[in-house]
């Protein structure tokens, strides 16, 4: 059974340019959430999709936005990169709060 | 006042020793995974648990609803269990709250 697949694993882009990052969740999953974890710092949540629709937000700006697809895929997508974008991002499947967890993808701004 | 505490936030043991990280938490919840990071690594959930305790090889997992307290144990550490260890206990709303983790080294 295959868990949480995220893609990219690694990726560089240029300061100002725009990155989609692509997420298959487990089999079963509904439900998948967004996380961006900067060197040396815990997951910070991005959003949660749920039912094609963005469930709850964290404190992200606008330029952070994703999609959940009807197999319930999902993507994010960060418009306008700034070096602070460099991260590790997480992509957590679940189902009634069982989570599973991606590898992640990791972005770094230039 | 976070809503998740952690200890320690580091811990340096030998090889073979026992370890024991706590979480409390100051909401009400179903339930509460313990999850695992690797340096540079993804992140694995070693459990979810929502009453009484769990085990899986070295590793056993409690929690205390009522007192809003959970523990995670190593039995007979190893270096390879070496990692950041998360508590995460679950919203009603099924979403998480993470708390700051606490970094294990263990040396051989």
């Amino acid at each position: 059974d295959a868990g949480v697949t995220q893609s990219p694993t690694h990726l560089i882009k240029t300061r100002g340019q725009q990155v989609t990052l692509r997420c298959s969740p487990k089999s079963g999953h509904d439900t998948v959430s967004w996380y961006q974890q900067a060197l040396g710092q815990g997951p910070q949540f991005i959003f949660q999709y749920y039912e094609e629709e963005e469930r709850q937000r964290g404190n992200f700006p606008d330029r952070f936005s994703g999609h959940q697809f009807p197999n319930y895929s999902s993507e994010l997508n960060v418009n306008a990169l700034l070096l602070g974008d460099s991260a590790l991002y997480l992509c957590a499947s679940s189902s009634r709060g069982g989570y599973t967890f991606g590898s992640g993808t990791r972005l770094t701004v230039v | 006042k976070n809503e998740v505490e952690q200890s320690p936030q580091n811990l340096t043991a030998q090889e073979g020793e026992f370890i024991t990280i706590n979480c409390s938490y100051s909401v009400g919840i179903s339930a509460l995974h313990w999850l695992q990071q690797h340096p540079g690594g993804g992140i694995v959930s070693l459990f979810m648990l929502s009453s009484g305790k769990k085990k899986h090889g070295r590793l056993i997992a409690t929690i205390n609803i009522q007192e809003k307290h959970s523990s995670l144990h190593i039995t007979a550490s190893h270096p390879r269990d070496s990692a950041v260890y998360i508590c995460a206990p679950i919203y009603s709303n099924y979403q998480l709250i993470w708390g700051a983790g606490t970094k294990l080294i263990i040396k051989p």
